[in-house]
């Protein structure tokens, strides 16, 4: 399988608790986004890697959240201190160095905050 | 910044018609590339279709294509004979040259009914 794999795909955390989840996105791919989405809404963008650099942070991404794409490979996004309005799908993209391609999206991880 | 405006919540179609999803973009950089993705109710993102801001004619796949109007900024879709199986979120996306970020509108849920 070559397409954007994600882990968990669900999550359900107590309110406090540090979570990690993985995106290992297409092999020849450099570009990785993050995002969030809430029920009925689309896709806010989180963070953007390329390669192992980090290039782009929303507004969105509060200091309990980090991201990593230590080897250019593979990422991870970890929440600090989880708390119930962090309960939504993260979403991983990966695309090729094209302007004109698409992002290729994996299945996302549910994140319940309890 | 940039802007993705989908105005309608949600539209219902019969099945064999046609259906215009509409969305409107604002940006002031000349170069950008406007995408639509498909949600279906299993969560991923299916993408559709690409049109690049220098792009001449419009652009199709398949039973979608997309009515672009640069000067109205405009970036609408049209499936043409609606399938049972085209019930879904249906998200209109932007990116332009000067950044690295993917952003979404708020999406536009389709209908289609037998």
């Amino acid at each position: 399988d070559t397409g954007v794999s994600q882990d968990p795909r669900h999550k359900i955390t107590k309110r406090g608790q540090n979570v990690t989840f993985r995106c290992d996105p297409i092999s020849e791919h450099n570009r990785l986004y993050w995002y969030r989405q809430t029920l009925g809404q689309g896709p806010e963008f989180l963070t953007y890697f390329q390669n192992e650099a980090q290039l782009e942070k929303s507004r969105l991404l509060s200091d309990r959240f980090s991201a990593e794409r230590p080897k250019g490979s593979f990422s991870t996004l970890e929440i600090q201190r989880t708390e119930q309005g962090d309960s939504a799908m993260y979403l991983c993209a990966s695309r090729s160095d094209r302007f004109d391609t698409e992002a290729f999206f994996g299945q996302g991880t549910r994140l319940t905050v309890v | 910044a940039q802007k993705i405006t989908q105005t309608q919540p949600g539209m219902f179609v019969q099945e064999k018609e046609a259906v215009t999803l509409d969305c409107t973009y604002d940006t002031s950089d000349p170069s950008y590339g406007l995408f639509w993705y498909k949600q279906p109710s299993s969560g991923e993102m299916i993408f559709l279709i690409y049109q690049g801001s220098y792009d001449q004619q419009n652009a199709t796949e398949g039973r979608y294509s997309l009515n672009f109007q640069k000067a109205r900024k405009s970036a609408n879709l049209v499936i043409s004979a609606s399938q049972l199986g085209d019930s879904a979120m249906y998200f209109c996306a932007m990116r332009v040259s000067s950044g690295y970020a993917l952003n979404f509108g708020k999406g536009t849920s389709l209908l289609v009914t037998p």
